[in-house]
């Protein structure tokens, strides 16, 4: 089985803090993604990472950056924390695009408030 | 643009009944469609998927339904159990996109005992 971990299940930090939130897989996977969840919104892309050292954006990147610098371990960075990004975090590691099951595998999520 | 939609933000369905939720998609691309199914306080659980070359696939209590020319796509739980209870994702991607998957904005399936 497919094991993703996040680094906390809650976290409550006050605006202009910098915040890491960490996600490590247990396989070889090469594509990671971190996503955010709000009511009504679904899964939004904030970043995604194809490969050590390689990281793309995706739909919201603002006021968040990425760091993977070992291939089972991909950072999401909250470089000023603010109010309206409390929310759900949810990192998902994606199987290789050569075989055909292309689902993405997610963590617990990390509840993340800002006060 | 939302390129794939939930329609129903909630769903209320009785015990042993059938449960049905929906989606619509805009992007004629997707080639394959899958459904996650999410509990409070966890990630989202990986739950059936669906490539654009069929119209059905089954797996137990769970099936999904694809039709192409309306580009819509619906998932059936029957019988429904309250452990079903849960917010529903779907979600669409496109083969060799490396895993992207663009997700639908949840439906929160209600099953009352």
């Amino acid at each position: 089985d497919v094991k993703v971990t996040q680094s906390s299940r809650y976290l409550v930090k006050r605006t202009g803090e910098k915040v890491f939130l960490e996600c490590v897989q247990d396989m070889d996977h090469e594509n990671m993604f971190w996503y955010r969840q709000d009511p009504g919104l679904g899964l939004r892309l904030i970043y995604f990472s194809y490969d050590v050292k390689m990281k793309e954006k995706g739909d919201i990147p603002e006021g968040y950056s990425v760091s993977r610098e070992k291939k089972e371990r991909f950072s999401l960075i909250l470089e000023s924390a603010s109010t309206n990004q409390t929310s759900m975090y949810l990192c998902a590691i994606g199987t290789e695009h050569q075989t055909v099951r292309y689902e993405q595998y997610f963590g617990p999520g990390t509840r993340l408030t800002v006060t | 643009d939302q390129q794939v939609k939930q329609n129903s933000p909630s769903l209320s369905v009785q015990e042993g009944r059938i449960s049905i939720l929906n989606c619509d998609y805009t992007n004629s691309m997707f080639d394959y469609f899958l459904w996650y199914k999410k509990y409070p306080a966890e990630g989202p659980t990986f739950l059936i998927s669906i490539s654009s070359i069929k119209d059905k696939n089954e797996d137990g209590r769970f099936t999904v339904f694809l039709n192409k020319s309306a580009k819509h796509l619906s998932l059936h739980i029957v019988p429904s159990q309250p452990g079903d209870s849960a917010v529903y994702f779907c979600a669409a991607g496109l083969s060799g996109a490396g895993n992207m998957l663009t997700f639908g904005g949840g439906t929160r399936l209600m099953v009352k005992p």
